[in-house]
């Protein structure tokens, strides 16, 4: 069974802490993606990996940064976390080439105070 | 840039059908997809259907296409209580998936 698992369901941090959000997908997915999921605004990408050590911005990638230092991990950081940050985070991996589904994790519902 | 827009509620009883639908801006589309997200869960492919072809049918669902409007639908048919959750549609003709902002469907009993 394929599977996407976040570290965290629910996390609560303070204005200007560091946030890491760990992503781990057991498929040998060449791509992975973050995506921020807000009411009434759907799903923003806000990077993606096509492999390993490598990133491309998506739509709103200010104040966030990734990294992928092993194929089946991809990581999210926000350097000094802010109120606007509070959010649903989704992470997603997919087979290289732009048609394959995108598998989700569950999601990490962040607060930030 | 591309956009994908949709309602964001559709309410229905327990029997009858459910219509959601979508609307996309890219021309160059050439995949189209619905997904599903039930609540406190990621999202799920539910169907997709390639730019060239007007109909799918997979079951209760059905997914229509109008490449001339640029509009997509979908179809549950018998709706039931379980079918409650939110609806994406999405489009995809490059590099990036373009997710629609979700249609959150209820299910009255």
């Amino acid at each position: 069974d394929v599977k996407v698992t976040q570290s965290s369901r629910y996390l609560v941090k303070r204005t200007g802490e560091k946030v890491f959000l760990e992503c781990v997908q057991d498929m040998d997915h060449e791509n992975m993606f973050w995506y921020r999921q807000d009411p009434g605004l759907g799903l923003r990408l806000i990077y993606f990996s096509y492999d390993v050590k490598m990133k491309e911005k998506g739509d709103i990638p200010e104040g966030y940064s990734v990294s992928r230092e092993k194929k089946e991990r991809f990581s999210l950081i926000l350097e000094s976390a802010s109120t606007n940050q509070t959010s649903m985070y989704l992470c997603a991996s997919s087979l290289r080439g732009v048609a394959y589904e995108q598998y989700f994790g569950p999601g990490t519902r962040l607060t930030v105070t | 840039g591309e956009d994908v827009e949709q309602s964001l509620f559709l309410s229905v009883r327990e029997g009858d059908s459910s219509v959601i639908n979508c609307t996309y801006t890219d021309s160059s589309s050439t995949y189209l997809y619905w997904y599903k997200q039930e609540p406190g869960a990621g999202l799920q492919l539910l169907t997709y259907i390639f730019s060239n072809m007007d109909m799918k049918q997979d079951q209760r669902l059905t997914v229509l296409l109008n490449k001339k409007d640029k509009h997509l639908s979908l179809r549950i048919a018998d709706t039931q209580t379980g079918d409650s959750a939110i609806y994406f549609c999405a489009e995809t003709g490059g590099f990036k998936t373009i997710f629609g902002a979700g249609t959150r469907l209820f299910v009255k009993a």
